[in-house]
């Protein structure tokens, strides 16, 4: 089965500067996607990126890219120019194209705090 | 275009009760998935229905069940209520691209958050 893990719990970021949240991730598959999601304080989940793991590209989304390191399973988040709607619980998520269905196993999040 | 929608928004109950929450997906969706989200545990998955069929399940108890109707909406229900059922419930839903393996990224709803007392 896979894991993702996210090691940093929590983390912390001056307005307008650039935060970066870890996430590795364990599969035997070498298809699948890869998702980091923002949950603010209204609970509300929000897709912010997306990686197709057969793409070597790392996807960039305004200010939000990643660091998609395959051979090592890890998959980061980089936001540039920290703003304070940023602040949120983000979540790394992993999709099996092919085991388990459809379904998204996630990390256990990472609190981010932007401060002013 | 409206996004996911779910109901009710809270819900109370008492340890053995039975109950039902309900999510409409994005218009053209047909798949909708249920999640958990319970203090500490954090995302779990649930259920996985498509056209109208379970296509997938979590590790979770049979008293967890549901279904999906010809309109794509999905119920949730829960049977004989526990404390730690308490979390919130959140349902997801994407199209489908005509592959079994090509689903599109999946759009979650506000949530229902159940407090079983």
């Amino acid at each position: 089965a896979q894991t993702v893990t996210q090691s940093q719990p929590e983390m912390s970021v001056q307005e307008a500067e650039t935060v970066t949240l870890s996430c590795t991730y364990d599969t035997s598959e070498s298809d699948y996607y890869l998702f980091w999601y923002k949950q603010p304080p209204s609970r509300q989940m929000i897709l912010v990126i997306r990686q197709e793991a057969y793409k070597q590209q790392n996807a960039t989304e305004n200010r939000f890219s990643v660091n998609f390191q395959k051979a090592a399973k890890s998959f980061s988040l980089k936001i540039s120019d920290s703003q304070l709607g940023d602040a949120a619980m983000y979540f790394c998520a992993y999709r099996s194209p092919v085991t388990g269905g459809s379904r998204l196993t996630f990390g256990e999040g990472t609190q981010l705090t932007v401060n002013p | 275009e409206a996004g996911v929608t779910q109901s009710p928004t809270h819900l109370i109950k008492t340890r053995g009760q039975q109950v039902t929450l309900r999510c409409s997906p994005i218009s053209g969706h047909t798949s909708v998935y249920w999640y958990q989200q319970a203090l500490g545990l954090g995302l779990q998955f649930l259920l996985w229905y498509d056209e109208g069929e379970e296509r997938n399940r979590g590790n979770f108890p049979p008293r967890f069940s549901g279904r999906q109707f010809p309109n794509y909406s999905s119920e949730l229900n829960v049977n004989a209520l526990e404390l730690e059922d308490s979390a919130l419930y959140l349902c997801a839903s994407s199209s489908r691209q005509g592959q079994l393996s090509s689903y599109n990224e999946q759009f979650f709803g506000p949530g229902t958050r159940l407090t079983v007392l």
